[in-house]
């Protein structure tokens, strides 16, 4: 199982964008990078997926280096409504795969 | 759409006492999941099920156990309810399709043993 490494938490002013790293360098060539985020104690939410290319959402665009080895979650402009943990993982598109949420980063956007 | 629906959202329990804790789906996904969080933990798989009729134990399996009986609810299982299974429970289900979205979860079950 590709595992990921995040930085435990970060802070960002409100309205600027928020960069959330991802260290994924032992993802397979089918996984792709999903992220999700927990706001208080509800259900993590899906924000959004990718294989190679970069994708954008009406939430957030997910940039993924070329080695695939990395990624970075972008939150455009950053509101008070985004502090949340945020889980970065990797896994297979679809079908069943065993896969390990860590701790997350922990995002604090300050007013 | 509902999406995933957990039932109860909050219980008690005292020491020894059984329960069971109810996910429903209506996305006809194939796959179901059981986490657990603690404070300052990430989710931690206990069981899984691939399909009906089938399940598979996760990281922390001890002390649960799971049933699927139909393809749209799968069923948590206390039998004799210990303080260190005071926890926040999530389920969560994933479709067979490629391009998914991956997990859909639900909105927790807050359980505690005193």
């Amino acid at each position: 199982d590709a595992k990921t490494t995040q930085p435990p938490s970060m802070d960002c002013a409100e309205g600027r964008a928020a960069n959330l790293p991802c260290n994924h360098s032992t993802i397979s060539g089918n996984e792709y990078v999903y992220w999700y985020r927990q706001i208080h104690s509800q259900g993590p939410q899906y924000i959004i997926h990718g294989l190679k290319n970069n994708e954008t959402n009406e939430m957030a665009s997910l940039i993924i280096t070329e080695d695939r080895k990395s990624s970075t979650l972008i939150l455009p402009h950053a509101t008070l409504r985004d502090t949340a943990v945020y889980y970065c993982i990797v896994r297979v598109s679809g079908g069943y795969q065993k896969v390990t949420f860590g701790t997350g980063t922990k995002l604090q956007v300050i007013p | 759409n509902a999406g995933v629906t957990q039932t109860p959202k909050f219980r008690v329990l005292k020491t020894g006492q059984s329960m069971t804790l109810l996910c429903a789906q209506d996305m006809n996904h194939e796959y179901m999941y059981w986490y657990r969080q603690d404070p300052g933990m990430g989710l931690r798989l206990i069981h899984y099920s691939v399909g009906e009729g089938t399940t598979a134990k996760g990281e922390v399996p001890d002390g649960y156990n799971v049933s699927r009986l139909k393809k749209q609810n799968f069923l948590l299982g206390l039998e004799s309810a210990a303080p260190s299974q005071t926890s926040v429970y999530f389920c969560a289900s994933s479709p067979q399709a490629t391009g998914s979205n991956g997990y859909t979860f639900g909105s927790g079950t807050r359980l505690t043993v005193v």
